[in-house]
């Protein structure tokens, strides 16, 4: 069974500054997904980014960017140039790469508090 | 596209009464999952579907929980009879393989408090 652990449970952070957030998971598979889900107070799950495990190349989305180390399977959140609306729970999530859709199975989240 | 619907959004009910819980994936979408969350486990698969059709209830935790899925436009989740440890907030997400695209798309939650 995969298991993912986000061994940071909150976090602080000055507006404009940078912060990552850890994520490491376990797994056999060779194929498979990863992905960073923010959570602000309204509860909805909003997918930040994500990444193939079989390309080497990080993947970014404007101020997110992960560094993604298939070989030690670590996977961290790089948020640049944080912003108050950054504030939120932050959830690693892992997915095998099948021939069909497969569950999320997600960390335990870490709360991020981007302070001005 | 309106995303996923969840109905209703917060629900309060007394130990032993059915709860039921629905959903509406994105138009297209050919798989549907109901996650919960709660503060001792986190957020967990319940069950999910492939084309109306369940493919893993492992996470289902009893009898009590069961879920249909009667057409690709709807699903629902009940609880028969709730009891206090059901209350959590309840996702339901929805997505559609095919080539790069698989991500899971969330529902606003149902968040529901058994008394």
């Amino acid at each position: 069974a995969q298991t993912v652990t986000q061994s940071q449970p909150e976090m602080s952070v000055q507006e404009a500054e940078t912060v990552t957030l850890s994520c490491t998971y376990d797994t056999s598979e060779n194929n498979y997904y990863l992905f960073w889900y923010k959570q602000p107070p309204s509860r909805q799950m909003i997918l930040v980014i994500r990444q193939e495990a079989y390309k080497q190349q990080n993947a970014t989305e404007n101020r997110f960017s992960v560094n993604f180390q298939k070989a030690a399977k670590s996977f961290s959140l790089k948020i640049s140039d944080s912003q108050l609306g950054d504030t939120a729970m932050y959830f690693c999530a892992f997915m095998k790469q099948r021939g069909g859709s497969e569950k999320l199975v997600f960390g335990k989240g870490t709360k991020l508090t981007v302070n001005p | 596209d309106a995303g996923v619907i969840q109905s209703p959004r917060h629900e309060v009910t007394e130990m032993g009464q059915e709860v039921t819980l629905r959903c509406k994936p994105i138009s297209g979408h050919n798989s549907l999952f109901w996650y919960r969350q709660t503060m001792m486990r986190g957020l967990e698969l319940l069950i999910y579907f492939n084309n109306n059709v369940p493919i893993d209830d492992s996470g289902m935790p009893e009898d009590r929980f069961s879920a249909k899925m009667p057409n690709a436009s709807f699903s629902t989740l009940k609880i028969q009879p709730s009891e206090p440890r059901d209350s959590a907030v309840y996702f339901c997400a929805s997505s559609f393989l095919a080539g790069s695209s698989y991500e899971q798309y969330f529902g606003p939650g149902t968040r529901l408090t058994v008394t």
